[in-house]
């Protein structure tokens, strides 16, 4: 069974800073990996898919990237706002999708 | 373009009582999913769908049954409530193959079963 790891489960790190969030899984096969925002009380907004064929994907301050054949995943979030706190969740589709527990982010203005 | 939505958004149960959780979409979606998510386990998949008519077990089906009579919506029933399923549940669509898609997920269900 696919097991998907988060760490550290909670960080908090200074506006301005960047930061790296780590998503590792213990199957690489799989189709794709997915990045969510999970906001206290919300559902799950997708921020980056990428595709088991890629390394990489970018969206405006944040950076995905994805070493499959490790099983590691990270998500670069540059010159953090507090606004991006929230609860950072990965996902791999393989035959089902699978979760992990994600990192709860703090950003201090 | 309403995206994803749950009915009701907040639920308490007694023990042995049954219920049914709404999904709705309007994106035209084929594939529907329903999760639970509980502390420091992250979520986990209920059931899922990949069409009209057709209804899939997920990794944690046992107490549940689902239902896809219409393409954008995805029922969840609770034929006699336990208190382990306390939990939020959320629904969640993509436009077709799993494997390649985003999922869009809804605002999600509280349901507290006492």
């Amino acid at each position: 069974k696919q097991e998907v790891t988060q760490i550290p489960a909670a960080l908090s790190v200074p506006e301005g800073e960047n930061l790296v969030l780590n998503c590792s899984f213990t199957d690489s096969a799989i189709y794709n990996l997915q990045w969510f925002r999970q906001d206290p009380g919300k559902g799950l907004t997708s921020l980056l898919l990428i595709q088991s064929s890629q390394r990489e994907q970018t969206s405006g301050r944040l950076n995905a990237s994805l070493d499959k054949s490790s099983g590691r995943s990270t998500l670069y979030i540059a010159a953090s706002q507090p606004g991006d706190s929230a609860t950072y969740l990965c996902a791999v589709s393989g035959n089902q999708f699978y979760f992990g527990t994600g990192t709860s982010l703090t950003v201090i203005p | 373009n309403a995206g994803v939505t749950q009915t009701p958004k907040f639920r308490v149960l007694k023990t042995g009582q049954s219920m049914t959780l709404l999904c709705a979409q309007d994106m035209n979606h084929e594939y529907m999913y329903w999760y639970r998510q509980d502390p420091g386990m992250g979520l986990r998949l209920i059931h899922y769908s990949v069409g009209e008519g057709t209804t899939a077990k997920g990794e944690v089906p046992d107490g549940y049954n689902v239902s896809r009579l219409k393409k954008q919506n995805f029922l969840l029933g609770l034929e006699s409530a336990a208190p382990s399923q306390t939990s939020v549940y959320f629904c969640a669509s993509t436009l077709g193959d799993r494997g390649t898609e985003t999922q869009y997920f809804g605002p999600g269900t509280r349901l507290l079963v006492l």
